[in-house]
């Protein structure tokens, strides 16, 4: 089955403590995304990689790393957590990054910084 | 500035009955735009996209959307609401002009709640 699997869907951490979150897909793309959902702010992209080895700052990257040194592969890491970072997390990959394909979602990873 | 407005934070609507959900965007090129559905506890699923054509667009579900070009709108469209369909609906645009690298810009989610 074609999908997008995130590990874990809850964490709860104390600030700075560093965490990874992973992201895994089963179906070749080459593009894949980090996104962070807020209440009342929609989605709002971290990072994204059009490829291996490619990646890029989204609309709010501080705080967070990324790495991509596998196709299938995209984890997300926190190096020192903050309140503020308390967050739905969702993880998401495209055949490419060209403009008409859609994305396929993992299913979130719930994270509070406490 | 590159936006999405979904105004509406929430719509409510009786089984049976027709529902719309509203979008509106601003880009600096032509638009690609797309609508996802996000289920309770669960990632956001596609459910259709406009690139070019007719302006009426048919998706999953017996979802359709409509894209106005003179009013910068895509609204979401179903004749008939089932109560299945509460969820939290998204609607993105894809800016395909200049320097944008055609991320999606996504608006904040309006909720849908059907009533029986």
């Amino acid at each position: 089955e074609a999908q997008v699997t995130q590990n874990p869907r809850y964490l709860i951490t104390v600030t700075g403590k560093k965490l990874t979150v992973t992201c895994s897909q089963n179906m070749n793309h080459e593009y894949m995304s980090w996104y962070r959902q807020d209440p009342g702010l929609g989605l709002r992209q971290i990072y994204y990689s059009m490829n291996v080895e490619v990646t890029d700052k989204g609309d709010v990257p501080e705080g967070y790393k990324v790495s991509r040194k596998e196709k299938r592969n995209f984890p997300l890491i926190l190096e020192s957590p903050s309140p503020n970072q308390t967050s739905l997390y969702f993880c998401a990959s495209g055949r490419t990054q060209q403009a008409l394909e859609k994305l396929f979602f993992g299913s979130g990873t719930q994270l509070s910084v406490l | 500035a590159q936006s999405v407005a979904q105004p509406e934070d929430q719509v409510n609507v009786a089984e049976g009955n027709p529902l719309t959900v509203k979008c509106t965007y601003s880009v600096s090129g032509n638009p690609y735009l797309f609508w996802y559905v996000q289920y309770p506890n669960r990632g956001l699923q596609f459910l259709l996209k406009y690139i070019t054509g007719d302006n009426l667009v048919k998706g999953s579900y017996g979802f359709e959307a409509e894209f106005n070009k003179s009013q910068t709108s895509f609204h979401l469209k179903k004749p008939s609401a089932l109560v299945s369909d509460s969820a939290l609906y998204f609607c993105a645009v894809r800016d395909i002009a200049g320097d944008s690298n055609y991320q999606l810009i996504w608006g904040a989610g309006t909720k849908l709640i059907i009533k029986p």
